[in-house]
């Protein structure tokens, strides 16, 4: 199985910030990697797929970017709903694996 | 609008079993690859297993492998998931996903994303 690692655990960021999730799989899986928001209580919500393509009606400032084993996730401009936990998961093959997650939380 | 609604879940003793089930609207689900993905709590996302469109192909986490089964029907649009001797580890939020997928042009292969998801069903496995 493919395992995925999500750097850091947590994080600790202020309204305004540009903040940078970055996530490692244990091999190649080209572009096969999806970005996810949950907030407590929560649905995952899909924010980014194919490593870069924007999902319809997430805002401009998530942009995703990587491939082969090392992608990341950036929030250019944090904002006050963006703090959430992000997960990263890879459809590459089965079974298809997420990373453990990214806690942002507000500084 | 689009939408997925689970139901179910509960409270059931080691060993037992529930029948987990999700309702899509406002879509046809037949045209999809539906998934479930649970949360044990405090803990991260875990893919549980998904079911091709016309419900030939499945497939399932080591974890979950002949205990759980996933079946649908696409006449009531719905998706279900069968869980058997289950165990106190079994214990999370259980989410159903449909599963979509994006040709780049020019290429031949698809990239796959849950991009719709149902709110959650509890199911709690203690005595």
């Amino acid at each position: 199985d493919i395992q995925m690692t999500q750097s850091p655990s947590s994080l600790s960021a202020s309204v305004g910030d540009k903040v940078t999730i970055t996530c490692r799989a244990s091999q190649s899986i080209s572009s096969y990697l999806n970005w996810y928001q949950q907030k407590p209580g929560k649905a995952p919500k899909l924010l980014i797929f194919a490593a870069s393509s924007l999902q319809s009606g997430v805002p401009s400032r998530f942009s995703g970017s990587g491939s082969g084993t090392d992608f990341t996730l950036t929030i250019s401009s944090l904002q006050p709903e963006d703090f959430a936990t992000y997960y990263c998961q890879e459809s590459y093959t089965t079974p298809v694996t997420f990373g453990q997650g990214t806690n942002l939380e507000i500084k | 609008e689009v939408q997925l609604v689970e139901s179910g879940g509960g409270l059931v003793q080691p060993g037992g079993s529930l029948r987990l089930s999700c309702a899509a609207s406002g879509f046809t689900s037949s045209s999809y690859w539906m998934c479930w993905v649970r949360q044990a709590p405090g803990k991260g996302l875990e893919w549980v297993g998904n079911i091709k469109q016309d419900g030939s192909d499945k497939y399932y986490v080591d974890s979950v492998k002949g205990r759980f089964t996933i079946s649908r029907d696409n006449a009531k649009n719905s998706l279900y998931l069968q869980m058997n001797s289950l165990r106190a580890e079994d214990t999370a939020v259980y989410y159903c996903a449909r599963v979509n997928s994006w040709q780049q042009l020019g290429q031949g292969y698809y990239y796959y994303y849950m991009d719709v998801w149902g709110k959650g069903t509890t199911v709690t496995v203690s005595s």
